[in-house]
């Protein structure tokens, strides 16, 4: 089935360590975005890809980086720079306007 | 930025009454989005209607548009136990390719 794909569900980590959230689509689609969520809160933007070898910064970029090496992935890591790194990771991609969104990926810093 | 302020933040409704979510924003758009969401699971899009279009229909959806309020909103009529969950509003703040998302209205229907 077509969709968007991400890995790990969950995660923990403990403070000072990189993680990297995977983000695997097969929807064919050019641009992809990395959302986060804060409990009781919407989606603010952390990074967006229109097409590979290209990406943006997003409203809350600092303290993490992507990389769009492949149409098909966009892998977000965060780092240990990242003040405040426990949320819930969305990853999307996008089609004439609509966005279609993965499962999530709920990171804990220990 | 968070373009997009969803009203209520939180509406309990009993199954079969009506539901509607209303939407502000800031800046000039092509389109707004409407997008649902399951506790802890990602969004599903719902209906995305045009700067230009007033009103738009899928199901039990209404969705209205009013640009010179800068507002929209969404209407479930009929709703349902399974319709509940987050409804959030999606803008793209001037046509710019990012979507800016609001704080969303939390639906809770009652059986």
């Amino acid at each position: 089935d077509g969709g968007i794909t991400q890995s790990p569900k969950y995660l923990f980590r403990k403070e000072g360590q990189n993680v990297t959230l995977s983000c695997e689509q097969n929807l064919n689609h050019d641009a992809m975005y990395w959302y986060r969520q804060d409990p009781g809160q919407g989606l603010r933007l952390i990074y967006y890809s229109q097409i590979v070898n290209d990406f943006q910064k997003g409203d809350i970029a600092e303290g993490y980086s992507v990389s769009r090496e492949k149409k098909e992935s966009f892998p977000l890591t965060v780092t240990s720079a990242q003040k405040n790194p426990t949320a819930f990771y969305l990853c999307a991609s996008k089609d004439t306007g609509e966005l279609f969104f993965g499962e999530g990926s709920r990171l804990t810093v220990l | 930025s968070q373009q997009g302020e969803e009203d209520p933040q939180a509406l309990s409704i009993q199954e079969g009454e009506n539901a509607t979510m209303n939407c502000s924003y800031k800046t000039s758009i092509n389109n707004l989005q409407w997008y649902r969401q399951n506790s802890g699971r990602g969004l599903v899009h719902l209906i995305l209607i045009r700067s230009n279009e007033r009103e738009k229909h899928s199901g039990r959806l209404r969705v209205t548009l009013d640009t010179s309020k800068k507002s929209s909103s969404l209407l479930i009529t009929a709703s349902r136990a399974a319709d509940t969950a987050s409804y959030f509003c999606a803008t793209d703040a001037g046509g710019s390719e990012k979507l800016v998302f609001g704080k969303g209205t939390k639906l809770t229907v009652n059986p």
